[in-house]
């Protein structure tokens, strides 16, 4: 099966700092992947994906960025906010399912006041 | 716009006990799935759906039971309920072709003493 794995189990930082938060993946054929934020007691929730022929998305105040060559997503969050303390999550979607998910366990940010 | 809600929310039952989790979106989307989430394990797949009477196996589908009649609801049923299948369950689902971004449910917290 796919392999996804997030550097850093815990992340924190400063209110108003950028965060940054990556994800290694195994499957150099993957086609698509997405970031995911998980609120304390709620579903997941879209953030931004990026499809294998783009190195970076932007939406707002989030961008990732896709590294094929070493097979690693990043999620960048700009002036981070108490609101986005969550764990979040990458996933990465099988060449040749693309109903098959393959989440990592995710990284918990914590933003201080 | 309801979107995906799922329920019970919360359900503690026995080893052994048949229990039945609820699925229902409210967008027509094709796609559903259903995933449980563990400490250290992240999200995985168990079952999805591609329609209504069309249903594949995930990652983990031993002890689960899946049905799709209708498009808007796909129950999850475990037959006889074990401690390993205490988790959080949560129900996701996607447009067709094209829009593979999975939209959850709040999830459902199962306990099986």
């Amino acid at each position: 099966g796919e392999s996804v794995g997030l550097h850093l189990p815990t992340l924190s930082v400063q209110e108003g700092d950028n965060s940054i938060i990556n994800c290694a993946y195994s499957n150099s054929a993957s086609d698509y992947f997405i970031w995911y934020k998980q609120e304390s007691g709620k579903g997941p929730q879209f953030i931004i994906d990026i499809r294998s022929n783009m190195d970076k998305r932007q939406g707002q105040r989030v961008t990732v960025l896709l590294n094929k060559t070493v097979k690693h997503l990043s999620l960048q969050i700009a002036a981070t906010q108490p609101g986005d303390s969550a764990v979040y999550f990458c996933a990465e979607i099988g060449p040749y399912n693309f109903n098959k998910f393959y989440f990592g366990s995710g990284t918990k940010l914590n933003v201080k006041p | 716009d309801a979107g995906i809600t799922q329920s019970p929310r919360y359900k503690i039952t026995e080893t052994g006990r048949q229990v039945t989790l609820m699925c229902h979106q409210t967008w027509s989307h094709s796609y559903m799935f259903w995933y449980r989430q563990d400490l250290g394990h992240g999200l995985r797949l168990i079952y999805y759906s591609a329609a209504a009477d069309i249903t594949d196996k995930g990652e983990v589908p031993d002890g689960y039971v899946v049905s799709r009649s209708k498009t808007e609801n796909f129950p999850l049923t475990l037959e006889s309920a074990t401690r390993s299948q205490t988790s959080v369950y949560f129900c996701a689902s996607r447009w067709d072709w094209g829009q593979e971004t999975q939209y959850f449910g709040p999830g459902t917290r199962l306990l099986v003493l």
